[in-house]
């Protein structure tokens, strides 16, 4: 089952403009990362945010966690027509043999337009 | 670093047929991952190895579907017989360990007739 919920399902911005994706969660989490898929690809891991964090940067990319919430958002500052792809939230869920399982959403579908 | 190394990148097979991928991780690392990833969907675990033993296999369909990952390297994932809901892009993953980022291949595109 799908434990992510990515909203918007689709997002369309142009060059400059800032982007940014929610991802909300049903269960407790040992962390939830995001990953960027471009068209007939792999994934590729872009940032991990443990639950005892509330943000993290990496480039242009900012990530917030809230977990009262179960909620997490990506912002990707400045877009580029090369940041276009499909974006996905995972998460660790917690207990068991969770370690390193990951759930995915559904995916956000970004476009930037040049 | 080579990438995880996936193959065939295509195939295309009749409903009732076997069929199996190949996927080479990076080098060194513990975790083998295979993925289901329907169109429009995200990837869905099918199962993980810690070096040669399965860690999760819980959500593999085991009357149809089989993998190993023989010394702990490469890995095969078979489907015998396939169904038609069974087209989809079969991701395999690798990290260090458990708790490190994955590293995602290619993939192959199944399509069943």
């Amino acid at each position: 089952s799908q434990q992510g919920e990515e909203d918007p399902q689709a997002l369309s911005i142009q060059e400059g403009e800032n982007a940014t994706m929610n991802c909300s969660y049903k269960t407790s989490i040992n962390n939830l990362q995001w990953y960027r898929q471009n068209s007939g690809r792999g994934l590729v891991h872009l940032i991990l945010i443990r639950s005892n964090e509330r943000e993290k940067h990496s480039g242009r990319l900012r990530v917030t966690l809230d977990t009262s919430k179960k909620s997490s958002s990506l912002l990707i500052t400045a877009s580029r027509a090369a940041d276009t792809a499909s974006y996905f939230c995972a998460t660790e869920k917690v207990g068991g043999t969770s370690y390193g399982k990951l759930t995915f959403g559904q995916g956000t579908i970004l476009t930037v337009h040049p | 670093e080579a990438g995880v190394a996936q193959s065939p990148r295509y195939k295309i097979i009749e409903k009732r047929q076997s069929v199996a991928f190949w996927c080479n991780p990076i080098s060194g690392h513990a975790t083998l991952y295979w993925y289901q990833q329907i169109l429009g969907q995200g990837p869905k675990l099918l199962i993980q190895f810690q070096n040669n033993g399965v860690v999760d296999d819980s959500q593999l369909p085991k009357d149809r579907f089989s993998a190993e990952r023989l010394k702990g390297v490469d890995s095969t994932l078979k489907i015998q017989p396939a169904k038609l809901e069974d087209s989809a892009v079969y991701l395999c993953a690798s990290s260090l360990d458990e708790v490190q980022p994955q590293h995602f291949g290619d993939g192959t595109r199944l399509s069943i007739l």
